[in-house]
């Protein structure tokens, strides 16, 4: 089955700055790859989300990128500010499961 | 606000009893997916039901059940609880069918159920 690796699990950005978390893949059917943030005590929350046809997509102060051919994606979260401070999980999945194969999670603490 | 909402927020269980979680998917969507995330963990794939049949499950024993019914809510049944199955069981909605409209697998969760297992 999948297995995706998420670096670093944690990390400490001076507000303002950018932040970037990066996976990796090892199934090369997976082609969705969608990023959520995790606030204490909810649920995960859909942030940005890229298909294999694709290799970069961008939404405001968040962006991500996809290399198929490394197996690798990563999400870059520009100016950050304090409400950027939760947990980011990565995913990966393909067209033919819906399953979501999730990384480990990256603590995002964005200092004041 | 993702439109899944789940019930209960919080429970607390005795290790051997049965529990059920409930789940109502957003509008429109088809297909049912429950996850179980440990603290400090991201989630794992328990099942997912379409069209009221299971579609596909993780590694999780059979004690780990579920149901789905025409209007598309779901019910995770967890039988002879154990102290592990102690986390957070989220519900996921998608849907089936995305992909060939290019729109992807998008998959959006509730804010999930706690369960202790004492």
């Amino acid at each position: 089955g999948e297995n995706v690796e998420q670096h670093p699990s944690t990390l400490s950005v001076q507000e303002g700055d950018s932040a970037v978390i990066k996976c990796t893949y090892s199934d090369s059917a997976s082609n969705y790859f969608p990023w959520y943030k995790q606030e204490l005590g909810k649920g995960p929350q859909l942030i940005i989300d890229i298909r294999s046809n694709v290799g970069e997509k961008k939404d405001q102060r968040i962006a991500v990128t996809l290399n198929k051919t490394a197996k690798h994606f990563s999400l870059h979260i520009t100016e950050t500010q304090p409400e950027d401070s939760a947990v980011y999980f990565c995913a990966a999945s393909t067209s033919n499961d819906y399953k979501l194969s999730f990384g480990a999670g990256t603590t995002v603490t964005v200092r004041a | 606000e993702t439109g899944v909402t789940q019930s209960p927020t919080h429970l607390i269980k005795t290790r051997g009893q049965q529990v059920t979680l409930r789940c109502s998917s957003q509008s429109g969507h088809n297909t049912v997916s429950w996850y179980q995330q440990a603290l400090g963990q991201g989630p794992q794939f328990i099942f997912q039901y379409y069209r009221e049949e299971e579609n596909g499950r993780g590694n999780f024993p059979p004690r780990f059940s579920g149901l789905q019914f025409p209007n598309y809510s779901s019910e995770l049944n967890v039988n002879a609880l154990e102290l592990d199955d102690s986390a957070l069981y989220l519900c996921a909605s998608s849907l089936a069918g995305q992909i060939s409209s290019g729109s992807g697998n998008t998959i959006y969760f509730g804010e999930g159920s706690w369960l202790t297992v004492v």
